[in-house]
């Protein structure tokens, strides 16, 4: 059964700094990884798709690896800003026939300081 | 951008009362999910929709529960006597060819 896990649950830092969060999945057979965010009692907002063949995607600040072979995934977000703040989730989409779901984490908590 | 849309943003209801939570996905995306957060918990799948049926639901998704799509832009899901840990917010989300998920921003459906 595919877990995924995300490190830290919470993270504070000062404004400018760049920051990795971290997402692990026990599976390696998946079909896509997608990173959304979520700001409070809100929805959820995609940042970034990764397919299984690919090992980055880049939008402005933010950048998501995948290494599918270990079950990684980061997101890395350069000079971070106050409006990053947010809750960050990762899911994957199993390899499966006929599953089109995705199976969260919990999230890291990022509160960035002005 | 296009969006998904969900009505209402908030509701609440009686232990044992329907409630039917409504969202308008995006127009050319073929794949309709309901996913729920309980306070404090991970995102869950409950369902999804494809070609006019269910194509996947989860163990959350029991009788209890079921969607439809009436008029070929709306997309609903019915939960047809409400318990207290049915009180979560509750996600719509609609993708594409390339499985890439939009989200609408949720119903939070408190059960007093």
């Amino acid at each position: 059964k595919q877990e995924v896990t995300q490190i830290p649950a919470a993270l504070s830092v000062p404004e400018g700094e760049n920051l990795v969060l971290n997402c692990s999945f026990t599976d390696s057979a998946i079909y896509n990884l997608q990173w959304f965010r979520q700001d409070p009692g809100k929805g959820l907002t995609s940042l970034l798709l990764i397919q299984s063949s690919q090992r980055e995607q880049t939008s402005g600040r933010l950048n998501a690896s995948l290494d599918k072979s270990s079950g990684r995934s980061t997101l890395y977000i350069a000079a971070s800003q106050p409006g990053d703040s947010a809750t960050y989730l990762c899911a994957v989409r199993p390899w499966a026939s006929g599953t089109y779901k995705y199976i969260f984490g919990t999230g890291t908590r990022l509160k960035v300081l002005a | 951008e296009p969006e998904v849309t969900q009505t209402p943003s908030h509701q609440v209801t009686q232990m044992g009362q329907e409630v039917i939570l409504r969202c308008v996905p995006i127009s050319n995306h073929l794949y309709f999910y309901w996913y729920r957060q309980i306070l404090g918990q991970k995102v869950e799948f409950l369902v999804s929709f494809y070609n006019n049926e269910i194509s996947e639901k989860s163990e959350i998704f029991d009788d209890q529960f079921s969607v439809e799509r009436p008029d070929g832009s709306n997309f609903t899901l019915k939960i047809r006597s409400t318990k207290l840990e049915d009180s979560a917010m509750y996600f719509c989300a609609s993708s594409g060819q390339d499985y890439g998920y939009t989200f609408g921003s949720g119903t939070r459906l408190t059960v007093v």
